[in-house]
């Protein structure tokens, strides 16, 4: 079973404050890894896809870095805005189609 | 352009019934996936298709689920003889092809089996 690990499982933060959270997986048969952000009552939102080590992505105010030797990435939000409150989840490509996902982060961000 | 769509957006049954569950991806997308989140599990693999075939199927809970793809286009999901613990959001998501490409998420129908 390859599990992705994604911590922590919730997360209040004041507006205007910068955050991180982090997905832990397995280092081995890695292809591709997704961050996607999911809002109540929306369809998931792809922020970023991620495939080689190293590799650091940006859109806006929010970033993300890649590990695969040590297996894990990290997403960064600069500077909390209410609409970032949703559930953010990290998913990987394991050597096939499916994308196997992590439980998410669920972030508040408290006005 | 035209986003994933689902239908129904809401499906309450009651348990033993079959439901069918809809998905439309984008135009032109080959690759088709469903997915569904169980109350406090993280979203789940139930299987791929490629144009009309479904190469893997590993996800499927049981016998009692089944998935078809037709034109390359719209894909129903099948649930026979429905249970509680079928109560979840499925997901639906397509993507130009096979690979690391991005998928493209669709709303979801929320399934609740009483």
């Amino acid at each position: 079973i390859l599990n992705v690990e994604q911590s922590p499982q919730s997360l209040h933060v004041q507006e205007g404050d910068s955050t991180n959270f982090t997905c832990s997986f397995p280092s081995s048969n890695f292809y591709a890894l997704h961050w996607y952000r999911w809002e109540t009552a929306k369809s998931p939102e792809a922020l970023f896809v991620m495939t080689l080590n190293g590799d650091e992505k940006k859109k806006g105010r929010i970033s993300a870095t890649l590990n695969t030797k040590e297996g894990y990435s990290y997403l960064y939000i600069k500077g909390s805005q209410p609409e970032d409150s949703a559930t953010y989840l990290c998913a990987l490509n394991f050597g096939n189609e499916k994308l196997t996902f992590g439980t998410g982060t669920r972030l508040t961000i408290i006005p | 352009g035209a986003g994933v769509s689902q239908s129904p957006s809401n499906k309450v049954t009651e348990k033993g019934k079959d439901v069918e569950l809809r998905c439309d991806p984008i135009s032109g997308h080959t690759a088709l996936y469903w997915y569904r989140q169980s109350l406090g599990q993280g979203l789940e693999f139930l299987i791929y298709f490629q144009g009309n075939s479904a190469p893997d199927k590993s996800g499927l809970p049981s016998d009692r689920f089944s998935a078809e793809r037709t034109g390359g286009s719209v894909s129903t999901l099948t649930i026979q003889r429905t249970q509680q613990e079928d109560s979840a959001v499925y997901l639906c998501a397509s993507s130009p092809d096979r690979g690391r490409y991005e998928q493209f998420f669709g709303p979801g129908t929320r399934l609740t089996v009483l």
